[in-house]
C-alpha cells in the first residue's frame, strides 16, 4: 500500500499570501488529521476530517481552515500568512471507525517558510 | 491546565545500553498513550499503544509501561543501537478527545558507538 504522500514538500511565501497544502491518505483510510510542527510548541492539532466533515478542531484561528473530498483527500488552506506560520505541517491518516484506538499514518510533511 | 510533558529535551546514551524515556501528563483521563519515533525531515512513525488498563506493553527491543497513578509513562530502548537515534515522541488519546491525539515536544536520543 502506498502511504499518505502530501504536496508540495516545500514552500516559500511571503506574508499576506494565502497557501493551500494537499495530502492523499492511505487507501482506505478515511480520516485526515492535519498537525503543526514547530521547534518551539512541538506537534499541534489543527483539524480533522472524516468522511467530508470537521469532526474535530484545534485552537488555531479562522485563517486555518481545511476540507475533505469524497476520496479522501484532503487540502488544508493557510490565508493572511504570518511569519509564524512557518512551520513543518504533517497530515495524518487513520481508519477513522470512531474507535478510542486511533493508530495514525504520517505523511512526510510540507516545510512552509514564510519570509 | 492540561498539559503532556517529555522531561528530556536530548538524551545521550552508549551504544548496547538501554534508554529510558518520560512522559507525564495532568489533568487529563487517558484512554490511550502511544509512542512514536521521527527521523529529521520525517513524518512520526507509530511505535507501540498502551491502554489505560495496562501495565506494560512489549515489542522487540521496545519496553512501554503506563503508570495512571503517577500519570507517567516509561518507553525503554534496551541494547540501544546508533540506529535508534532520533526524536521520540509521546502522544496521548484521552476520553472524550474523539481519537485526536495530544503530543509531547519530543525527547531527541543519540546513541553514540
Amino acid at each position: 500500500k502506498a502511504g499518505v504522500t502530501q504536496t508540495p514538500r516545500y514552500l516559500i511565501k511571503t506574508r499576506g499570501q494565502q497557501v493551500t497544502l494537499s495530502c492523499s491518505p492511505i487507501s482506505g483510510h478515511r480520516s485526515v488529521s492535519w498537525y503543526q510542527q514547530t521547534p518551539g510548541q512541538g506537534l499541534q492539532f489543527l483539524f480533522e476530517y472524516f468522511s467530508e466533515t470537521q469532526r474535530n478542531k484545534g485552537n488555531f484561528p479562522g485563517r486555518f481552515s481545511g476540507r475533505q473530498f469524497s476520496n479522501s483527500r484532503s487540502e488544508m488552506n493557510v490565508s493572511t500568512l504570518e511569519l509564524g506560520d512557518s512551520a513543518l505541517y504533517l497530515c495524518a491518516s487513520s481508519l477513522g471507525t470512531g474507535a478510542s484506538y486511533n493508530e495514525q499514518f504520517f505523511g512526510p510533511g510540507t516545510r512552509l517558510t514564510v519570509l | 491546565s492540561q498539559k503532556i510533558e517529555q522531561n528530556s529535551e536530548a538524551l545521550n546514551i552508549q551504544e548496547g545500553k538501554t534508554a529510558t524515556l518520560t512522559c507525564n501528563y495532568t489533568n487529563y483521563s487517558p484512554a490511550y498513550l502511544q509512542w512514536y519515533r521521527q527521523d529529521p525531515g520525517r513524518g512520526p512513525v507509530f511505535l507501540l499503544l498502551i491502554r489505560e488498563n495496562e501495565k506494560e506493553k512489549r515489542k522487540e527491543r521496545l519496553k512501554v509501561t503506563f503508570d495512571t497513578t503517577l500519570k507517567q509513562s516509561l518507553f525503554h530502548i534496551t541494547a540501544s543501537q546508533p540506529a535508534d537515534s532520533a526524536t521520540y515522541l509521546c502522544a496521548l488519546e484521552y476520553r472524550g478527545s474523539q481519537g485526536n491525539l495530544i503530543f509531547g515536544k519530543g525527547t531527541k536520543l543519540s546513541v553514540k558507538p
